[in-house]
């Protein structure tokens, strides 16, 4: 069965800082990888994805993931945050052999003026 | 799009009550999801629907929760009666075939006195 681990469940950072976050998969198939962010009282909003191709993937405010199938990994990473950045972030995977998403417990970024 | 619409986004109720919450799917997506949040258990899948007919309920908590979706714009989680325990967030999520995407309604947030 698949599951998802985000070992850190706080992560506080200073403004300006650089932040990662980590996310481990178990699955026997191939996956599709997925970080979601939940800003406070809204719903979770899709922020990247690994879906095939290039490992390294991006979004469109600054934050890049890696897919690094020998290690089971997805992690999260941004060079510099900003306070805007604060918020939960959750890591998810989902396969080719079901409907489902498998969410990790979420981590969550307190970034700190 | 509007997105996924859910509705209300918050509900007050007393113990005892009927509960009802709603969803409305991005148009043109054949799956949605039904999620709980809470601080201690997380995000919880409850059930999920494809072209309307639940195909997993394995999360829905006990018989007080049913949810039905009588078309592909609508659907609806009702708990009755309610109890305190059912405080959370409630999130529905719908999304079209693969790589399995889901785009996340703005949730209801109940609380149960």
């Amino acid at each position: 069965a698949q599951s998802v681990t985000q070992l850190d469940s706080q992560v506080p950072v200073f403004e300006e800082a650089p932040v990662e976050l980590r996310c481990n998969y178990s699955s026997s198939v191939s996956v599709y990888l997925f970080w979601y962010v939940q800003y406070p009282n809204q719903g979770l909003q899709l922020l990247l994805k690994y879906l095939s191709g290039s490992t390294l993937v991006e979004s469109i405010n600054g934050f890049e993931a890696e897919f690094n199938k020998s290690q089971t990994s997805f992690h999260l990473r941004k060079p510099s945050v900003h306070i805007s950045d604060t918020a939960e972030y959750f890591c998810a995977v989902s396969d080719r052999n079901t409907d489902k998403l498998i969410f990790g417990t979420g981590t969550r970024l307190q970034v700190f003026p | 799009d509007a997105g996924v619409i859910q509705s209300p986004r918050h509900e007050v109720t007393e113990m005892g009550q009927e509960v009802t919450l709603r969803c409305k799917p991005i148009s043109g997506h054949d799956y949605l999801f039904w999620y709980r949040q809470t601080m201690m258990r997380g995000l919880e899948l409850l059930i999920y629907f494809n072209n309307n007919v639940p195909i997993d309920d394995s999360g829905m908590p006990e018989d007080r929760f049913s949810a039905k979706m009588p078309n592909a714009s609508f659907s609806t989680l009702k708990i009755q009666p309610s109890e305190p325990r059912d405080s959370a967030v409630y999130f529905c999520a719908s999304y079209s075939g693969p790589p399995y995407e889901q785009y996340f309604g703005p949730g209801t947030r109940l609380t149960v006195t």
